[in-house]
């Protein structure tokens, strides 16, 4: 069974600081997906992550895919505050090839950015 | 481009009620997914569709929770009856290529049993 954790759970950061969150998974995938949630909102896709190695940037986030490790991580540069969200990774479990077609969740991390 | 429709965004039932849950996923998008959000977690699937076939529902508890999806667009999920422990967000996603893919949520339908 495909397990999804992320780590920190929680994080208060101050602004213009740095942080990474990481996303460790059980079972061998290389499609993974971060999604953020304002609160009462719903999920907002952020990055789809499609092969090892994989890098994308959008403004002050940055995810990465090692898939040989099965770890994905979110980095924050230089935070503000309009990035205060929850912060889900998913992943796309695969046996022989062939997709479950479903996505895993972690559990979240709350990210509060401080002034 | 309308995103994805879920309908009612809140419901406030009494225990042993029934409730349910409609869902308008993008404009040809044929897989279309129920997830459930516990405060505080990450959305578990309930079921997912195929068209108008249900692929995957092999986490939906069948004996109070069921799912439809007509004509292979719309889709409605009951529960009945409801029990103190449903209550959560029924987020509805759709994607557009068939296994996943990038999931395109609803704002989802918050339930609260009393």
């Amino acid at each position: 069974e495909l397990k999804v954790e992320q780590n920190p759970l929680f994080l208060s950061m101050q602004e213009g600081k740095n942080y990474t969150i990481y996303c460790n998974y059980s079972t061998t995938s290389d499609r993974l997906y971060w999604y953020r949630q304002d609160p009462g909102k719903s999920l907002e896709s952020l990055f789809v992550l499609l092969s090892n190695g994989a890098v994308k940037q959008e403004g002050r986030l940055m995810a990465s895919l090692d898939t040989k490790a099965r770890l994905s991580t979110l980095h924050i540069t230089a935070a503000v505050h309009d990035l205060s969200a929850t912060y889900f990774c998913a992943v796309e479990g695969y046996a022989g090839g062939t997709s479950y077609g479903k996505l895993t969740f972690g559990q979240g991390t709350i990210l509060t950015v401080h002034p | 481009e309308a995103g994805v429709v879920q309908s009612p965004r809140y419901k406030i039932i009494e225990k042993k009620q029934p409730v349910a849950f409609w869902c308008n996923p993008i404009s040809g998008h044929n897989t279309l997914y129920w997830y459930l959000q516990n405060l505080g977690q990450g959305p578990e699937l309930l079921i997912r569709y195929e068209n108008e076939e249900a692929v995957d529902d092999s986490q939906l508890p069948k004996d109070r929770f069921s799912a439809e999806r007509l004509k292979g667009v719309d889709s409605t999920l009951k529960i009945q009856p409801a029990e103190l422990g449903d209550s959560a967000v029924y987020l509805c996603a759709s994607s557009a290529r068939q296994g996943v893919g990038e999931l395109f949520f609803g704002e989802g339908s918050r339930l609260t049993v009393l």
